[in-house]
């Protein structure tokens, strides 16, 4: 079967750079994707690679390695407003088939 | 550019009976995805359609069913409510087929709680 596996919680200070890592196993693979969810909210895009290789987008980057099926997430310079979930998810095909981790809590401590 | 839009934001159903959301997506947008969110579950994905034709469909019972109009708009109907579809039901659209360049973008959901 297809799965992604991701830390169900991580805590981190503020200020301090965290890493949210995930590692997959899915029959297909396109790309790893990103995705920030508050509270309440709707999940928003943080960042897709489809390479191996760090991509990096303000505070947050991203890492893929396709040869060992896992990325990760690094969010620098912590602020309380990253305080979410953080989903990994996985483009199986063209067509968008998306495969999601269960989310990982971030918990920033002031 | 409003975003995507579902309604209703919240819904109580009863047992047995059967419920239609509606999705309104980016203009523009072709694609439209439907997901399941249950605590600790993360996403499930449920369907995906571009341009009216269902292309993927998750592994859901037939009780799960959608469609998609000429203008983009998206419904999800369920029948036969069961207490176990109680989640929050996300709508997301889509410019193109995946990637970089057309990541997905929710609609706040709709709350579905079966009693």
């Amino acid at each position: 079967g297809q799965s992604l596996e991701q830390p169900s919680e991580v805590t981190a200070v503020e200020g301090a750079i965290v890493q949210i890592n995930c590692t997959y196993q899915t029959s297909g693979f396109y790309g790893l994707s990103w995705y920030q969810q508050h509270d309440g909210g709707a999940p928003t895009f943080l960042s897709y690679n489809a390479l191996d290789g760090l991509e990096e987008t303000g505070r947050f980057s991203s890492f893929l390695s396709r040869s060992d099926s896992y990325g990760y997430l690094l969010l620098q310079e912590l602020q309380m407003k990253d305080s979410a979930s953080y989903f990994c998810a996985v483009n199986m095909d063209s067509n968008y088939q998306l495969i999601w981790g269960a989310g990982t809590k971030l918990i920033i401590k002031p | 550019k409003a975003g995507v839009t579902q309604t209703p934001r919240y819904l109580i159903k009863t047992r047995g009976q059967q419920v239609t959301l509606s999705c309104s997506p980016i203009s523009g947008h072709r694609s439209v995805s439907w997901y399941q969110q249950t605590p600790g579950q993360g996403l499930q994905f449920l369907f995906e359609y571009f341009s009216e034709t269902q292309r993927n469909k998750g592994n859901f019972p037939g009780r799960f069913s959608g469609r998609q109009f000429s203008n983009s708009r998206s419904e999800m109907n369920v029948s036969t409510l069961e207490l176990g579809d109680s989640a929050l039901y996300l709508c997301a659209s889509s410019y193109g087929t995946g990637g970089w360049d057309s990541p997905l973008h929710f609609g706040n959901g709709t709350r579905l709680t079966v009693t």
